[in-house]
């Protein structure tokens, strides 16, 4: 069955430290997709990136970067010098081929804190 | 362009009222999918659509009902409101595809007394 779990329920840091979230996700899918997602106070999900299973190059954009390890069925996310405006839930999510993609399960996302 | 849009922004009803939630987007996209968000409890699917015509269930569906006459809407019925009801829940669209991304509604903050 398909499963994320993002065991961090809270991270606190202070501005300029670099933050990782974790994210584990279960699958018996060969084909699948990850995404995360970030939800600002006002409410909203805002769409970060999406990963899928055959592309485990890392990737960076700006301060923002993602770690993806199929060997340990992982795509953390790690923010570098992190900033106020960080502050936010951040999701986790997958959506398997043998659902047709119809189906996106989320983590219990990760609320960051980043004080100034 | 107005994206997902979700009517009303909060609601308070008392138990066994019924209700309907909102949810159009003007993006042609083909899957609409509601979701209720809780405390620890991240984001659950309730009831998906791939196309006009075309729903199906998710996780938690008890309690709800839903249609697809347009591609546009998707309204979620709350037939007899329970307190377990009381939520955030989020109306999204995505793109047919597995690797297409959610646009995700402001959420309706629903209590249920």
């Amino acid at each position: 069955a398909q499963k994320v779990t993002q065991a961090q329920t809270e991270i606190s840091v202070v501005e300029k430290e670099d933050v990782t979230l974790d994210c584990v996700y279960e699958t018996r899918d060969t084909t699948y997709y990850l995404f995360w997602y970030k939800q600002p106070p006002s409410g909203e999900l805002v769409f970060l990136i999406r990963r899928n299973s055959f592309d485990e190059q890392n990737e960076i954009s700006g301060r923002y970067s993602w770690n993806f390890q199929k060997s340990t069925s992982s795509f953390n996310f790690t923010i570098t010098a992190s900033q106020v405006v960080d502050s936010a839930v951040y999701f986790c999510a997958l959506s398997e081929a043998s659902t047709g993609g119809f189906k996106t399960i989320f983590g219990a996302g990760t609320r960051l804190f980043v004080k100034a | 362009n107005a994206g997902v849009t979700q009517t009303p922004k909060f609601q308070v009803l008392k138990t066994g009222q019924s209700m309907t939630l909102q949810c159009a987007q003007d993006m042609n996209h083909e899957y609409m999918s509601w979701y209720r968000q809780d405390p620890g409890m991240g984001l659950r699917l309730i009831h998906y659509s791939v196309g006009a015509g075309i729903t199906d269930q998710g996780e938690v569906p008890n309690g709800y009902n839903v249609s697809r006459s347009t591609t546009e809407d998707f309204p979620l019925r709350l037939l007899s409101a329970a307190p377990s009801q009381t939520s955030v829940y989020f109306c999204a669209s995505r793109k047919s595809g597995l690797y297409t991304e959610a646009f995700f509604g402001q959420g309706t903050r629903l209590t249920v007394v």
